[in-house]
């Protein structure tokens, strides 16, 4: 059965910095045809994608927040570690970790993880 | 940077078909994926590369995408698929989500 769980922090402080780690099974980080992305969503919000890594380490970020993101993997321990630093209260938001299946342009989001609740407050 | 639009909301009777359009420059010349989630739920990826299902999402749910403008459609709309729906397409190193669509079943 392949899951992804996310875990971190419920809650930070404004300037502190988040690191949320995404733990998959069921399917190897060194897969060649599979990635894992992480993807947020504030509350009674859209989605919006964050960040993405792949089994050769190739790894992409959103433009808005590619300053302020770092994405990493130990593929031994089964986890894909985000980074955001210098965390606002605008950042409150579940995040979630999903695995990227498919080809080229084709790739999907075919699995996610349950979410983690994320706030962001003094 | 690349946008998709999608309606705040769309409403359907029971039994009726309920279609979601998703507009984005050239989008038929990318490949478009459809997620569902439900409230308190995570998303749920109903359709890929346009048109393609996975499996256990049932046939009633398809997928277009041609010119400016990829379409989910449900035909034989049931309660249970009352949910928000968001389109999403890959753009040269991004992806991006449309801003979604809260299907109602009235």
């Amino acid at each position: 059965q392949v899951t992804l769980k996310e875990s971190g922090p419920v809650l930070v402080k404004p300037t502190e910095t988040l690191t949320l780690t995404c733990t998959v099974s069921g399917f190897s980080l060194s897969n060649a045809r599979l990635g894992v992305t992480w993807i947020r969503q504030p509350p009674g919000k859209a989605l919006e994608w964050l960040a993405h890594i792949f089994s050769n380490d190739e790894k992409s970020s959103t433009t808005s927040l590619k300053s302020r993101i770092s994405i990493s993997k130990d593929t031994s321990k089964s986890q894909v570690v985000l980074i955001m630093t210098n965390m606002d209260p605008a950042d409150t938001a579940t995040y979630y970790c999903a695995r990227i299946a498919g080809r080229g342009g084709a790739k999907a989001f075919d699995l996610w993880g349950q979410g983690t609740m994320v706030t962001v407050s003094s | 940077s690349y946008e998709l639009t999608q309606p705040p909301s769309v409403s359907v009777s029971p039994g009726q078909t309920a279609s979601i359009p998703c507009s984005g420059d050239k989008l038929g010349d990318k490949h478009a994926c459809w997620y569902q989630q439900k409230p308190g739920q995570s998303p749920v990826l109903v359709i890929y590369q346009d048109i393609k299902r996975p499996s256990g999402i049932p046939e009633r749910i398809s997928g277009s995408n041609s010119g400016n403008t990829a379409t989910l459609t449900i035909s034989g709309t049931q309660p249970m698929d009352e949910a928000d729906y968001y389109c999403q397409a890959w753009d040269i190193t991004t992806w991006v989500f449309g801003g979604g669509t809260r299907l109602t079943v009235l």
